[in-house]
Protein backbone atom coordinates (compact mmCIF):
# COMPACT_ATOMS: atom_id res chain seq x y z
CA UNK A 1 0.00 0.00 0.00
CA UNK A 2 1.38 3.35 -0.67
CA UNK A 3 1.73 5.39 1.98
CA UNK A 4 0.00 8.67 -0.07
CA UNK A 5 -2.87 7.44 -2.59
CA UNK A 6 -4.37 9.73 -5.24
CA UNK A 7 -6.44 9.61 -8.04
CA UNK A 8 -4.12 10.66 -10.93
CA UNK A 9 -6.81 11.73 -13.16
CA UNK A 10 -7.46 13.83 -14.89
CA UNK A 11 -10.05 15.46 -13.51
CA UNK A 12 -12.30 18.23 -15.69
CA UNK A 13 -14.36 20.74 -14.45
CA UNK A 14 -15.99 23.41 -15.80
CA UNK A 15 -14.69 27.03 -15.19
CA UNK A 16 -16.87 28.19 -12.13
CA UNK A 17 -17.53 25.08 -10.73
CA UNK A 18 -16.35 23.14 -7.33
CA UNK A 19 -12.98 20.76 -7.95
CA UNK A 20 -12.50 17.88 -5.31
CA UNK A 21 -10.01 16.61 -5.14
CA UNK A 22 -9.19 13.42 -2.53
CA UNK A 23 -6.35 11.67 -0.92
CA UNK A 24 -5.97 8.77 0.94
CA UNK A 25 -2.70 7.89 3.11
CA UNK A 26 -1.60 4.77 5.64
CA UNK A 27 0.06 5.83 8.71
CA UNK A 28 -1.97 6.40 11.09
CA UNK A 29 0.17 8.10 13.28
CA UNK A 30 0.12 11.11 10.37
CA UNK A 31 -0.04 14.74 11.54
CA UNK A 32 0.07 16.86 9.46
CA UNK A 33 -1.25 17.10 5.89
CA UNK A 34 -0.58 19.35 3.08
CA UNK A 35 -1.97 20.04 -0.87
CA UNK A 36 1.38 21.51 -3.61
CA UNK A 37 -0.06 22.79 -6.83
CA UNK A 38 2.56 22.33 -9.42
CA UNK A 39 2.32 23.38 -12.65
CA UNK A 40 3.77 21.91 -15.50
CA UNK A 41 7.23 21.92 -15.74
CA UNK A 42 7.24 24.08 -12.44
CA UNK A 43 8.14 23.17 -8.35
CA UNK A 44 5.53 22.34 -6.28
CA UNK A 45 4.12 25.02 -4.11
CA UNK A 46 2.14 24.84 -0.67
CA UNK A 47 -1.32 26.17 -1.25
CA UNK A 48 -2.86 24.36 2.34
CA UNK A 49 -1.68 22.54 5.30
CA UNK A 50 -4.29 21.03 7.84
CA UNK A 51 -3.27 19.26 11.01
CA UNK A 52 -6.26 18.79 12.49
CA UNK A 53 -10.15 17.31 11.84
CA UNK A 54 -12.59 18.75 9.97
CA UNK A 55 -11.98 21.85 7.30
CA UNK A 56 -9.85 24.80 6.72
CA UNK A 57 -10.72 27.54 4.38
CA UNK A 58 -8.38 29.92 2.98
CA UNK A 59 -9.80 31.59 -0.12
CA UNK A 60 -11.57 29.52 -2.64
CA UNK A 61 -9.61 26.63 -1.26
CA UNK A 62 -10.88 24.36 1.54
CA UNK A 63 -9.15 21.49 2.79
CA UNK A 64 -10.81 18.56 4.83
CA UNK A 65 -8.90 16.10 7.11
CA UNK A 66 -10.94 12.75 8.64
CA UNK A 67 -7.87 11.12 10.68
CA UNK A 68 -10.43 7.83 11.87
CA UNK A 69 -10.88 7.64 7.62
CA UNK A 70 -7.38 8.53 6.91
CA UNK A 71 -8.83 10.76 4.00
CA UNK A 72 -7.62 14.37 2.98
CA UNK A 73 -9.58 16.28 0.16
CA UNK A 74 -9.09 19.94 -1.24
CA UNK A 75 -12.10 21.46 -2.59
CA UNK A 76 -11.13 24.55 -5.20
CA UNK A 77 -14.74 26.83 -5.37
CA UNK A 78 -15.24 29.19 -8.46
CA UNK A 79 -12.19 27.02 -10.10
CA UNK A 80 -10.64 28.94 -13.04
CA UNK A 81 -8.75 27.91 -16.28
CA UNK A 82 -5.38 29.35 -13.82
CA UNK A 83 -6.51 26.56 -11.04
CA UNK A 84 -5.63 23.83 -14.10
CA UNK A 85 -2.04 22.29 -13.04
CA UNK A 86 -1.31 18.90 -10.69
CA UNK A 87 -2.26 18.83 -6.91
CA UNK A 88 0.38 16.77 -4.97
CA UNK A 89 -0.83 15.53 -1.48
CA UNK A 90 1.77 14.87 1.54
CA UNK A 91 1.75 14.05 4.92
CA UNK A 92 4.76 15.31 7.19
CA UNK A 93 6.45 11.64 9.07
CA UNK A 94 4.85 11.11 12.35
CA UNK A 95 7.88 10.96 14.08
CA UNK A 96 11.80 11.54 13.97
CA UNK A 97 13.49 13.77 11.44
CA UNK A 98 10.79 16.11 9.72
CA UNK A 99 10.27 15.19 6.05
CA UNK A 100 7.08 14.91 3.75
CA UNK A 101 5.92 12.00 1.90
CA UNK A 102 4.15 13.20 -1.68
CA UNK A 103 1.44 11.08 -3.59
CA UNK A 104 1.70 11.32 -7.31
CA UNK A 105 -0.59 14.28 -7.51
CA UNK A 106 -4.16 14.30 -9.55
CA UNK A 107 -4.18 16.47 -12.32
CA UNK A 108 -7.03 19.44 -12.39
CA UNK A 109 -8.31 20.68 -16.01
CA UNK A 110 -10.15 23.49 -15.52
CA UNK A 111 -12.71 24.16 -18.72
CA UNK A 112 -13.62 27.30 -19.99
CA UNK B 1 14.88 37.99 0.38
CA UNK B 2 16.26 34.81 -2.52
CA UNK B 3 13.96 31.45 -2.50
CA UNK B 4 16.21 28.38 -3.14
CA UNK B 5 18.51 28.44 -6.18
CA UNK B 6 18.98 25.32 -7.97
CA UNK B 7 21.80 24.96 -10.71
CA UNK B 8 22.30 23.92 -13.43
CA UNK B 9 18.60 24.07 -14.64
CA UNK B 10 19.16 21.42 -17.46
CA UNK B 11 21.64 18.72 -17.76
CA UNK B 12 22.38 16.09 -20.29
CA UNK B 13 24.18 13.21 -18.88
CA UNK B 14 25.42 9.66 -21.01
CA UNK B 15 24.71 6.63 -19.21
CA UNK B 16 27.94 5.48 -16.20
CA UNK B 17 28.86 9.38 -15.95
CA UNK B 18 29.08 11.48 -12.67
CA UNK B 19 26.91 14.25 -12.07
CA UNK B 20 26.95 17.07 -9.23
CA UNK B 21 24.08 19.52 -8.55
CA UNK B 22 23.88 22.39 -6.43
CA UNK B 23 20.80 23.92 -4.05
CA UNK B 24 21.39 27.24 -2.49
CA UNK B 25 18.21 27.08 0.73
CA UNK B 26 16.16 30.16 1.39
CA UNK B 27 17.78 32.47 3.80
CA UNK B 28 16.87 31.43 7.33
CA UNK B 29 16.42 27.99 6.48
CA UNK B 30 18.99 25.36 7.84
CA UNK B 31 17.53 22.13 6.17
CA UNK B 32 17.73 20.94 2.32
CA UNK B 33 15.91 17.54 1.30
CA UNK B 34 16.74 16.62 -1.73
CA UNK B 35 13.65 14.83 -4.10
CA UNK B 36 13.31 13.23 -7.32
CA UNK B 37 10.91 13.86 -9.24
CA UNK B 38 10.00 11.24 -12.65
CA UNK B 39 7.98 12.57 -15.48
CA UNK B 40 4.14 11.57 -14.07
CA UNK B 41 5.06 11.04 -11.10
CA UNK B 42 5.25 12.87 -6.97
CA UNK B 43 8.21 13.92 -5.82
CA UNK B 44 10.45 10.95 -4.19
CA UNK B 45 12.83 11.76 -1.64
CA UNK B 46 15.90 10.66 -1.51
CA UNK B 47 17.92 12.16 1.62
CA UNK B 48 18.41 15.40 4.27
CA UNK B 49 20.76 17.49 5.44
CA UNK B 50 20.92 19.48 8.35
CA UNK B 51 24.06 20.55 10.46
CA UNK B 52 26.21 19.01 7.50
CA UNK B 53 25.00 15.90 8.15
CA UNK B 54 22.81 13.19 6.42
CA UNK B 55 19.97 12.55 9.33
CA UNK B 56 17.57 10.52 7.07
CA UNK B 57 17.39 8.95 3.91
CA UNK B 58 14.86 8.01 1.20
CA UNK B 59 15.04 4.52 -0.70
CA UNK B 60 17.73 4.95 -2.76
CA UNK B 61 21.32 3.40 -3.78
CA UNK B 62 24.50 4.56 -2.11
CA UNK B 63 24.84 5.81 -5.96
CA UNK B 64 23.14 8.82 -4.36
CA UNK B 65 25.28 10.54 -2.51
CA UNK B 66 25.34 14.35 -0.95
CA UNK B 67 27.00 17.16 1.21
CA UNK B 68 25.89 20.06 3.34
CA UNK B 69 28.17 22.96 3.11
CA UNK B 70 28.69 25.42 6.59
CA UNK B 71 26.64 28.00 4.65
CA UNK B 72 23.94 25.45 4.62
CA UNK B 73 24.63 25.22 1.11
CA UNK B 74 23.89 21.64 -0.45
CA UNK B 75 25.03 19.67 -3.44
CA UNK B 76 23.50 15.86 -4.70
CA UNK B 77 25.83 13.72 -6.42
CA UNK B 78 25.33 10.86 -8.46
CA UNK B 79 27.10 8.42 -10.15
CA UNK B 80 27.56 5.77 -12.78
CA UNK B 81 24.22 7.28 -14.02
CA UNK B 82 21.34 5.09 -15.20
CA UNK B 83 18.64 6.02 -17.95
CA UNK B 84 16.19 5.59 -15.03
CA UNK B 85 18.27 8.60 -13.33
CA UNK B 86 16.68 10.96 -15.90
CA UNK B 87 14.39 13.15 -13.83
CA UNK B 88 13.44 16.47 -12.43
CA UNK B 89 15.35 16.85 -8.92
CA UNK B 90 14.34 18.95 -6.86
CA UNK B 91 16.08 20.84 -3.62
CA UNK B 92 13.48 22.16 -0.62
CA UNK B 93 14.72 23.92 1.86
CA UNK B 94 13.29 24.41 5.70
CA UNK B 95 14.10 25.64 8.96
CA UNK B 96 13.68 23.04 12.32
CA UNK B 97 10.40 21.86 12.43
CA UNK B 98 8.36 24.05 10.06
CA UNK B 99 8.46 21.18 7.26
CA UNK B 100 5.84 19.46 9.76
CA UNK B 101 4.04 22.22 11.81
CA UNK B 102 5.01 25.36 10.05
CA UNK B 103 5.13 26.61 6.57
CA UNK B 104 6.44 23.99 5.32
CA UNK B 105 9.23 23.22 2.21
CA UNK B 106 10.41 26.02 0.04
CA UNK B 107 11.37 24.32 -3.16
CA UNK B 108 13.97 25.40 -6.22
CA UNK B 109 13.44 25.61 -9.70
CA UNK B 110 14.87 22.33 -10.13
CA UNK B 111 17.20 20.71 -12.14
CA UNK B 112 16.19 18.88 -15.32
CA UNK B 113 18.25 15.71 -15.84
CA UNK B 114 18.66 13.63 -18.77
CA UNK B 115 20.85 10.63 -19.16
CA UNK B 116 21.23 9.50 -22.51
Amino acid sequence: QKEVEQNSGPLSVPEGAIASLNCTYSDRGSQSFFWYRQYSGKSPELIMSIYSNGDKEDGRFTAQLNKASQYVSLLIRDSQPSDSATYLCARGNSGGYQKVTFGTGTKLQVIP
Amino acid sequence: DAGVTQSPTHLIKTRGQQVTLRCSPKSGHDTVSWYQQALGQGPQFIFQYYEEEERQRGNFPDRFSGHQFPNYSSELNVNALLLGDSALYLCASSRGTAVVWGSGYTFGSGTRLTVV
